[in-house]
């Protein structure tokens, strides 16, 4: 299994751009989330989906956008990127097992730097 | 005030040394999970913990559900040990979603 994997690792945006970031995990996992990492700051959660078909906002989602067609895949949309979406963003995937939680398997990140 | 809490925020020690981090909650949760993210960026999953205790190796994690409090613990700790710690909390809403502490930078000197 690859995990979960993002792309790309690295990007830079002028101020207006949009782009997407991609997230797949093979491990089958219905939940999926997007977290956003600043220097300093704990990891944020952006968005969340608990399956296909079903995305909820987190802390953090002003300025982005998400969608789960698939189980596999949980793009991250930027729409008319801003200096403050300098950043980190890390994809994560999990298994709730019945009886309570499972651990959170990360992708590598994409370091998106806003100019 | 910060749902969750580490300490110390860096930490530096010598090979050899025994290491505890802390973390604090104040929300009541379903499980409390220990990362550990590498110099390069990345995160690994270390312990996910409801109550007890938990061992991987020379890496110790305890949970004290009463006192909202969680202790990460390196025994005999290597330069390669060298990372930031980051403990989370999910909550019991059942997505599973974590809130995070700012994480502890932690540099063992051979």
């Amino acid at each position: 299994n690859a995990g979960v994997t993002q792309t790309p690792k690295f990007r830079i945006l002028k101020i207006g751009q949009s782009m997407t970031l991609q997230c797949t995990q093979d491990m089958n996992h219905n939940y999926m989330y997007w977290y956003r990492q600043d220097p300093g700051m704990g990891l944020k959660l952006i968005y969340y989906s608990v399956g296909a078909g079903i995305t909820d906002k987190g802390e953090v989602p002003n300025g982005y956008n998400v969608s789960r067609s698939t189980t596999e895949d949980f793009p991250l949309r930027l729409e008319l990127a801003a200096p403050s979406q300098t950043s980190v963003y890390f994809c994560a995937s999990t298994h709730p097992l019945t009886s309570g939680t499972d651990t959170q398997y990360f992708g590598p990140g994409t370091r998106l730097t806003v100019l | 005030k910060n749902e969750v809490e580490q300490s110390p925020q860096n930490l530096t020690a010598q090979e050899g040394e025994f290491i505890t981090i802390n973390c604090s909650y104040s929300v009541g949760i379903s499980a409390l999970h220990w990362l550990q993210q590498h110099p390069g960026g990345g995160i690994v999953s270390l312990f996910m913990l409801s109550s007890g205790k938990k061992k991987h190796g020379r890496l110790i994690a305890t949970i004290n559900i009463q006192e909202k409090h969680s202790s990460l613990h390196i025994t005999a700790s290597h330069p390669r040990d060298s990372a930031v710690y980051i403990c989370a909390v999910s909550g019991r809403g059942g997505s599973e979603k974590l809130v995070f502490g700012k994480g502890t930078k932690l540099t063992v000197n051979p």
